[in-house]
């Protein structure tokens, strides 16, 4: 199975930041990578999907981009909205799997 | 648009088993893979195995193996996943979700809590 090593754990930014998260694959998959935000209670909520799609409705600022088996989230000028746990999930093949996770508090 | 609407939250004791569907609707439901995945409070997302509609296949996680059994029924565009043995470590979101044309689409989960 692929593992998916997500850092950091946690990242502490205040609004107006610009902040990286990243995951790095133990094998190479392609690109069918996507990033989630995820609030208390609720579903993952669709970022960026195949890497570096931005998903309809999603504002600009979240991009996602890709480099051999390194991924990439950028959140540009964080919002209050935005203090969440991201997750990165790859779902190439017949089993998933997920990093563990980042908190981005203030 | 994909839809995956699943069944609602269930109490369960010690022992017993749960059965959570997942109905969709948006796409050609024998196309692509159902997973399910599971999330105890305060952790992460964590894939317990997933069903291909066309045909019933299924492959589960290790940790989960005997004790998951996911099934379907294409006459009603929905999949079952049943948890058998709960334990208390059982309690826990639990998300459907696929990837019709490279796109996620999530389930909007059913909270199963495992308690005597």
């Amino acid at each position: 199975d692929i593992q998916m090593t997500q850092s950091p754990s946690t990242l502490s930014a205040s609004v107006g930041d610009t902040v990286t998260i990243t995951c790095r694959a133990s094998q190479s998959f392609g690109t069918f990578l996507a990033w989630y935000q995820q609030k208390p209670g609720k579903a993952p909520k669709l970022l960026i999907y195949k890497a570096s799609t931005l998903e309809s409705g999603v504002p600009s600022r979240f991009s996602g981009s890709a480099s051999g088996t390194e991924f990439t989230l950028t959140i540009s000028s964080l919002q209050p909205d935005d203090f969440a746990t991201y997750y990165c999930h790859q779902y190439n093949f017949y089993s998933w799997t997920f990093g563990q996770g980042t908190k981005v508090e203030v | 648009q994909v839809q995956l609407v699943q069944s609602g939250a269930e109490v369960k004791k010690p022992g017993a088993s749960v059965n959570v569907s997942c109905t969709a609707s948006g796409y050609t439901f024998t196309s692509y893979y159902i997973h399910w995945v599971r999330q105890a409070p305060g952790q992460g997302l964590e894939w317990m195995g997933m069903i291909n509609p066309s045909g019933g296949r299924t492959s589960y996680a290790q940790k989960y193996q005997g004790r998951v059994t996911m099934t379907r029924d294409t006459s009603t565009s929905t999949v079952y996943m049943k948890l058998s043995s709960l334990r208390s470590e059982d309690t826990a979101l639990y998300f459907c979700a696929n990837a019709v044309a490279g796109t996620p689409s999530w389930g909007q989960g059913t909270l199963v809590t495992v308690s005597s």
